[in-house]
């Protein structure tokens, strides 16, 4: 089946440094997301992207669609405490298909 | 944004009883629902589909008669976990997505269902 490979597994930052992590799949997806999970949280979605090649923000976040398709990064700038939390990315192979999940960056920022 | 809702936020419960978990869009109406189950440290893993009045859709490995899932309405889907044993203690996450025209819009997630079996 589908699998992403989401790397690094964890971080440990220091407040206001920027953080870039990523995914990378064996295969295309159409659609990438990325979510945050708080502990004993759902997951909450930060950023989607749709098209190859598009970039998206979201106040410091920023989030790009590989253009082959395979991939996706997401990044942090100037991070505050609390950015601590899990981030996955996560695909969707088709429109309305399953949601396939990264196994999650764990993100510490010291103060 | 979209709200889902889960009730309830925890559960202990005895091993052999059953647990009903539900699963709410509060703000919307939810063609589709999603039920998935996370161990401590680790990813979501997609448990089963439902869509509003018909059979949910299991994945590979995930047992329907003993997660029971009803999806009787555009805004309410529950998971009954039958027989519960200590092994299925985990965090149980519902997520819900509407569709338009053909067009699929991004999953919601609830804030979770922590169950306890013990």
């Amino acid at each position: 089946g589908q699998q992403l490979n989401q790397s690094p597994q964890s971080m440990f930052i220091q407040e206001g440094e920027d953080v870039s992590m990523n995914c990378t799949s064996s295969s295309i997806f159409n659609t990438w997301l990325w979510y945050k999970q708080d502990p004993g949280e759902g997951p909450v979605l930060l950023i989607a992207l749709y098209k190859a090649g598009e970039l998206t923000s979201n106040g410091r976040l920023t989030a790009q669609f590989g253009i082959t398709r395979k991939d996706s990064f997401l990044n942090i700038s100037a991070s505050i405490p609390s950015d601590v939390g899990i981030y996955f990315c996560a695909g969707e192979e088709t429109s309305g298909s399953r949601l396939t999940f990264g196994e999650g960056t764990q993100l510490t920022v010291n103060p | 944004g979209a709200v889902v809702s889960q009730h309830p936020s925890w559960v202990i419960c005895k091993s052999g009883t059953s647990v009903k978990i539900e699963c709410r869009s509060l703000d919307f109406q939810a063609t589709t629902m999603f039920w998935y189950r996370q161990f401590p440290k680790q990813s979501l893993m997609l448990m089963a589909t439902s869509n509003e009045g018909s059979k949910a859709t299991y994945e590979q490995g995930v047992e329907k008669d003993k997660f029971l899932i009803n999806h009787a309405s555009l805004t309410l889907s529950t998971l009954t976990v039958t027989s519960a044993h200590p092994e299925d203690s985990s965090f149980y996450i519902c997520s819900a997505r509407t569709m338009s025209a053909g067009v699929s819009y991004e999953q919601y997630f609830g804030p979770g269902t922590r169950l306890t079996v013990t």
